[in-house]
């Protein structure tokens, strides 16, 4: 069935590096995809989104990047912290259709080193 | 504002029984969507209710079953349960009206499920 994937299942970078977490997506009905954020023990925190319309979004520190002709998604984390160390989840769906069902990805371990 | 509130947060049973999970969306929130997560398969939807009906159902069996009550929580059931059913459930709230924004999807901190 379609799904969203990740390209790497665990990342380890640096203080103060920018990290980049990339998420393939196969569903061409999906136009709204989002990048949650879950720490230990703790549900997904959303992050940010972004719209099958563009091609990029920033947030603070966050930038989402959509390739809709490849089918593919990143978020960069600029200046990655301490606090950024948790596995990011990237989601699609599909907003026209009636309910409000996400297909995640597997996720992406990142691992931020002091 | 109080989040999304999950209750219980960790139990454990054993094959055969049935559980009952419960959520409290945020208030004023109308749509309420039950998730699976376990480390083989991630994160899998597992149902969505709007107004006390089922919009959506994801591709579990019918020992999954869920309601929403006239104030907008939600239960979920497991009947006989299995080994494969040891998960965090996590539940997510949002306001949608006609078009979903995920961007109004909260979740809650899950009820673990251990099945032994």
């Amino acid at each position: 069935g379609e799904s969203v994937g990740l390209h790497l299942p665990t990342l380890s970078v640096q203080e103060g590096d920018n990290s980049i977490i990339n998420c393939a997506y196969s569903n061409s009905a999906s136009d709204y995809f989002i990048w949650y954020k879950q720490e230990s023990g703790k549900g997904p925190q959303f992050i940010i989104d972004i719209r099958s319309n563009m091609d990029k979004r920033q947030g603070q520190r966050v930038t989402v990047l959509l390739n809709k002709t490849v089918k593919h998604l990143s978020l960069q984390i600029a200046a990655t912290q301490p606090g950024d160390s948790a596995v990011y989840f990237c989601a699609e769906t599909d907003s026209g259709a009636g309910s409000y069902q996400l297909t995640f990805g597997k996720g992406t371990k990142l691992s931020v080193i002091p | 504002k109080a989040g999304v509130t999950q209750t219980p947060r960790y139990l454990i049973k054993t094959r055969g029984q049935q559980v009952t999970l419960s959520c409290s969306p945020i208030s004023g929130h109308r749509s309420v969507s039950w998730y699976q997560q376990t480390p083989g398969q991630g994160l899998q939807f597992l149902f969505e209710y709007f107004s006390e009906t089922q919009r959506n159902k994801g591709n579990f069996p019918g020992r999954f079953s869920g309601r929403q009550f006239s104030n907008s929580r939600s239960e979920m059931n497991v009947s006989t349960l299995e080994l494969g059913d040891s998960a965090l459930y996590l539940c997510a709230s949002s306001y949608p009206a006609t078009r979903p924004r995920a961007g109004e999807l909260f979740f809650g901190e899950g009820s673990r499920l251990t099945v032994l």
